[in-house]
């Protein structure tokens, strides 16, 4: 089957634009995590959905970054008024509920701020 | 807080000798531990974990070591390739929620030489 899928899989944007990074999980898969990777450096957590829960963003930077889950499924993160310092790699990870730790990652998305 | 790091960020080996890389973690309560490796330009893969209730398990020319003791996390990888050729992280459970949240180390780069 089909793993964890990310659009775009790069972005370049201009200082203050917004932007929007999709992630497509495994079929089936209840739980959905972003992560943040900068140069050289380890997966930041920024935010995790599991089902109906509401989520969990204690990992997110700044009020200028959202996510949302439609469906169960599909998710967008946000980065409003993007930064230099935003560009990284953007990683989506998901697991099937109840299967602890292991998250399947998709190939991510390469922002470049300038 | 709660930190995971690696000892080496580099190790180079030749083709066909043993790797073996380390990874040190702070949180004590951590019970659950994953070693990821992410080639260029991809998303981190699993490739094998362990829980705290166990001090050794193999996977296919890979074993992971844990010692709680001293707070140490080891891959050895046998008979390394050049397809081995990666950065290898190390991360550690966090709870939250029903699924786990990681917290993962900076990384190790693995350099196969042929």
């Amino acid at each position: 089957g089909a793993g964890v899928s990310q659009s775009p899989s790069n972005k370049v944007t201009e200082k203050g634009k917004d932007v929007e990074l999709r992630c497509d999980p495994i079929s089936g898969h209840t739980a959905l995590y972003w992560y943040r990777q900068s140069l050289g450096q380890g997966l930041e957590f920024l935010i995790y959905f599991q089902g109906n829960s509401a989520p969990d963003k204690s990992g997110l930077p700044s009020d200028r970054f959202s996510a949302e889950r439609t469906g169960g499924s599909v998710s967008t993160l946000t980065i409003q008024r993007t930064q230099q310092e935003d560009s990284a790699v953007y990683l989506c990870a998901s697991s099937l509920k109840g299967e602890s730790g292991t998250q399947y990652f998709g190939p991510g998305t390469r922002l470049l701020v300038l | 807080g709660e930190s995971v790091g690696l000892h080496l960020p580099t190790l180079s080996v030749q083709e066909g000798d043993n790797s073996i890389i380390n990874c040190a973690y702070s949180n004590s309560a951590s019970d659950y531990f994953i070693w990821y490796k992410q080639e260029s330009g991809k998303g981190p893969q699993f490739i094998i974990d362990i829980r705290s209730n166990m001090d050794k398990r193999q996977g296919q020319r890979v074993t992971v070591l844990l010692n709680k003791t001293v707070k140490h996390l080891s891959l050895q990888i046998a008979a390394t390739q050049p397809g081995d050729s990666a950065v290898y992280f190390c991360a550690e459970n966090t709870r939250g929620g029903s699924n786990y949240k990681l917290t993962f180390g900076k990384g190790t780069l693995l350099t196969v030489n042929p």
